[in-house]
């Protein structure tokens, strides 16, 4: 079955402005997570959705949001951006569980100038 | 707060080498623990998780065992290829899908 898809792949935007960036789980899926990976930070959750909820939310600022659609489908939004904003922002979905393994998209590479 | 902690990188192994990285972790309960690889250009994938103290997962030759009293998670692997050449990550999870990260060990294996 199709794994988990992000888009864009690529994307370069100049400080202020704003981004949005969506994610296709894994058919079945009800859980979508969504993190920042740079090399100076790692890793970093930034929030998880479930059935249109969000249910964790990571230490990240407001200008960080996101929702998730009927379909599962989950996009997050940038606002007035940063140069610190530029990673790869990687979206992962599961079942929902406790636990569960987690399956992630390629990413998303935003480039802030 | 819950953290994992793994060795710096970079590994540099010749092939048919011995590989352990070592991670360790701070939670306030009982996570379960995983090690995901990212291969170039792709995303994460989990190599092999455990979910309780004694376990040990095991996949494609790696293996870890949950050590609750030395809180670690230590990958191994008898005899690394060539094809193991990737970023690995030592993670745990307390709450539904809080996935919290090390900071990665890049692994190098040279023929």
């Amino acid at each position: 079955k199709a794994g988990v898809t992000q888009t864009p792949r690529y994307l370069i935007k100049t400080r202020g402005q704003q981004v949005t960036l969506s994610c296709s789980p894994i058919s079945g899926h009800r859980s979508v997570s969504w993190y920042q990976q740079t090399p100076g930070q790692g890793l970093q959750f930034l929030f998880e959705y479930f059935s249109e909820t969000q249910r964790n939310k990571g230490n990240f600022p407001g200008r960080f949001s996101g929702r998730q659609f009927s379909n599962s489908r989950s996009e997050m939004n940038v606002s007035t951006l940063e140069l610190g904003d530029s990673a790869l922002y990687l979206c992962a979905s599961s079942l929902g569980g406790f636990a569960g393994e987690l399956f992630f998209g390629e990413g998303s590479r935003l480039t802030v100038l | 707060g819950d953290s994992v902690t793994q060795m710096e990188g970079p590994v540099t192994l010749s092939e048919e080498a011995f590989l352990t990285i070592n991670c360790t972790y701070t939670a306030t309960g009982y996570p379960s623990l995983f090690w995901y690889v990212q291969y170039p250009g792709e995303g994460l994938q989990l190599l092999l998780k455990a979910t309780k103290a004694d376990d040990k997962g095991s996949n494609k030759g790696f293996e870890a065992t949950y050590r609750k009293e030395t809180t670690s998670f230590h990958l191994e692997k008898g005899s690394v290829q060539v094809s193991d050449s990737a970023v690995y990550f030592c993670a745990l999870s307390e709450e539904v899908n809080d996935m919290r990260f090390g900071a990665g060990t890049r692994l190098t294996v040279k023929p």
